[in-house]
């Protein structure tokens, strides 16, 4: 098992462009979570799914947007990138809402 | 929001001693985690702790949960270099589906 995969790995963009961050997993998982890590912060949390077709707000939702077509994936999207969205991107998934989340690698996002 | 905050914000031992490091959160929880996160990676899971429990274990690793005191510790015994890196403690709000990370705590073991 792959587990949570993530792509890209690193990006840089300039500000304004748009793009989109794709997290997978292959563990049945019902709940998909978007964190950002920013030096010296913890995670945030942008969206999460708790299941497939759903999506909700996390503590950072703004500039971002989120889609949960199939259970597998969890997209995020970032439509006019700013300076302020340079971090680290984590996705994460779980079987239950309580339960141990699953971590990708990470994306690394510059934007200029 | 509630949040859980880890303490101290850096720690540097010798290989073989032991690493204690703490987490306080400020409402009710269901279950407290903590990760790892060595540089540059994502974030492994270490260990869960429901709010019924006091105390477990997993191999050199040992958590408490005080609930009245809203604070939780991990115990890192006879450190290694490969233990070097941070570590999260993640906090929910009962009936929310929503972890909350601390900042963490970025372990140095020297060799």
């Amino acid at each position: 098992n792959a587990g949570v995969t993530q792509t890209p790995k690193f990006r840089v963009l300039k500000t304004g462009q748009s793009m989109t961050l794709l997290c997978a997993q292959d563990m049945n998982h019902e709940y998909m979570y978007w964190y950002r890590q920013d030096p010296g912060m913890g995670l945030r949390l942008i969206h999460y799914s708790v299941g497939e077709g759903t999506t909700a707000k996390g503590e950072v939702p703004d500039g971002y947007n989120v889609s949960r077509l199939k259970k597998q994936n969890f997209l995020l999207g970032l439509e006019s990138a700013a300076p302020s969205q340079t971090s680290v991107y984590f996705c994460a998934s779980s079987y239950r809402m309580t339960e141990t989340q699953y971590f990708g690698p990470g994306t690394r996002l510059l934007v200029l | 929001s509630q949040q859980g905050e880890e303490d101290p914000q850096a720690l540097s031992i010798q290989e073989g001693e032991n690493a204690t490091m703490n987490c306080s959160y400020k409402t009710s929880i269901n279950n407290l985690q903590w990760y790892r996160q060595n540089s540059g990676r994502g974030l492994v899971h270490l260990i869960l702790i429901r709010s019924n429990e006091r105390e477990k274990h997993s191999g050199r690793l040992r958590v408490t949960l005080d609930t009245s005191k809203k604070s939780s510790s991990l115990l890192i015994t006879a450190s290694r270099a490969a233990d070097t890196a941070s570590y999260f403690c993640a906090t929910d709000a009962s009936g929310t589906y929503k972890y909350i990370f601390g900042t963490g705590t970025r372990l140095k073991v020297l060799a």
